[in-house]
């Protein structure tokens, strides 16, 4: 499954399947970008960040994408469990700036 | 066990109260930072502070203060000229200051509501 971020702020995926969550940006300036994942009532935390200078990095079981270009970022889960149900959001930490987010949900 | 505390987790206030936010961080970070998130809206800045006895005010810092006396902690008081203080107040340290590639840690956070 796949969101565009501001348009599509739900995703629902079936357990197993990989996710797609997208983010745009507006400031050309920003070279360094985290994504979160922050679960109900609870403080967000760190999943994987980017510097400018990259086009991929990976982690376990998340990539993420830029695209300076286009200035977009995206989060892609693989093998998506029920416990990543949660709200994603992406950052520019050194502009100040956050996304709204995505909720995902994993239908069992 | 390092990391950062947020208290209390909820808080209730009537109008017309000041009340005192508390965040502390065991992690020796120079940052720290408040935010505050309201439903559909990104993390929006209200004060950050870089180092000790210095802080600066972020996008929404009206009817809020605060104070950094200590490298560990960075109470935010919301006082009664904040229009709206019904959010979740996320603060946040970082072992540099912004402009680096500084993750920002968050705590767990604390919903005030305004009764």
């Amino acid at each position: 499954g796949e969101s565009v971020g501001l348009h599509l702020p739900t995703l629902s995926v079936q357990e197993g399947d990989n996710s797609i969550i997208n983010c745009a940006y507006s400031n050309s300036a920003s070279d360094y970008f985290i994504w979160y994942k922050q679960e109900s009532g609870k403080g967000p935390q760190f999943i994987i960040d980017i510097r400018s200078n990259m086009d991929k990095r990976q982690g376990q079981r998340v990539t993420v994408l830029l695209n300076k270009t286009v200035k977009h970022l995206s989060l892609q889960i693989a093998a998506t469990q029920p416990g990543d149900s949660a709200v994603y959001f992406c950052a520019a930490p050194n502009q100040f700036y956050f996304g709204t987010g995505t909720s995902l949900t994993v239908i069992p | 066990d390092g990391g950062i505390t947020q208290s209390p987790k909820y808080l209730f206030r009537k109008e017309g109260q000041n009340v005192t936010l508390s965040c502390e961080q065991n992690l020796n970070h120079d940052a720290m930072y408040w935010y505050r998130q309201d439903p559909g809206q990104g993390l929006r800045l209200i004060y950050y502070s870089q180092i000790v006895n210095d802080f600066q005010k972020g996008d929404i810092a009206e009817g809020y203060s605060v104070s950094r006396e200590k490298k560990e902690s960075f109470p935010l008081t919301v006082t009664s000229a904040q229009k709206n203080p019904t959010a979740f107040y996320l603060c946040a340290s970082s072992i540099g200051p912004s402009g680096w590639y500084n993750e920002q840690f968050f705590g767990p956070g604390t919903r005030l509501t305004v009764l």
